[in-house]
């Protein structure tokens, strides 16, 4: 088991609905990150929150809004999504000094119909 | 743009070999280097780290060799077993603008397959 969980673990929306993923954490680490993660490709950076301010934003589309409520959670707010934005959307932490990795969810499988 | 990549898409083994999986990374100024492992419905497992101040460093059944003159990555795993299958990914960390904690670039990954 990951000490990142992601809920849910699988999602099915329309190109109209608004859904959420949710991410917790509770060992106290002050970076968050989204990444999407297409079929057989690597992990691919969405967003990094550090001390709960967003602190990169890599051009994502705003069709894609992350949130964090507070240090043990992050949220990533869908709304009228495309097909190829299926993936798998993994959340991760770190402690946010110095080198230290990321330590990833098991993601939330997304498709988008 | 800076990226990072592996030489080999696909790797196939025998249980008891050792196995060696390479990565290339181009910024010059990536500080952090890590090695993930991620089996089929996971999120990359951390499996080793190295700075970019030493060239060597080893855990449980795995070692990690950083050669920066050539900016080449590897993960030497010994006596791979069949639980080892899964897709490997170097991954490399470079300062962003505005933030002291950087970000993680992964480079393609590896499929590593230990038949038994």
């Amino acid at each position: 088991d990951t000490e990142v969980t992601q809920t849910p673990k699988h999602l099915v929306m329309g190109m109209t609905n608004k859904k959420s993923l949710k991410c917790e954490q509770h060992m106290g680490h002050r970076a968050m990150y989204w990444y999407k993660q297409k079929a057989k490709k690597p992990p691919e950076l969405m967003f990094v929150y550090s001390y709960e301010k967003l602190s990169i934003n890599e051009s994502v589309p705003s069709r894609f809004s992350p949130e964090c409520p507070n240090s043990s959670l992050l949220n990533l707010h869908l709304h009228a999504l495309q097909p190829e934005d299926s993936a798998l959307y993994l959340c991760a932490s770190r402690p946010g000094t110095g080198g230290s990795p990321l330590h990833f969810g098991n993601g939330t499988r997304l498709t988008v119909t | 743009g800076e990226s990072v990549g592996l030489h080999l898409p696909t790797l196939s083994v025998q249980e008891g070999d050792n196995s060696i999986i390479n990565c290339a990374y181009s910024n010059s100024a990536s500080d952090y280097f890590i090695w993930y492992k991620q089996e089929s419905g996971k999120g990359p497992q951390f499996i080793i780290d190295i700075r970019s101040n030493m060239d060597k460093r080893q855990g449980q059944r795995v070692t990690v060799l950083l050669n920066k003159t050539v900016k080449h990555l590897s993960l030497q795993i010994a006596a791979t077993q069949p639980g080892d299958s899964a897709v490997y990914f170097c991954a490399e960390r470079s300062l962003a603008g505005g933030t002291s904690y950087g970000k993680l670039t992964f480079g393609q990954g590896t499929i590593l397959t230990v038949h038994p």
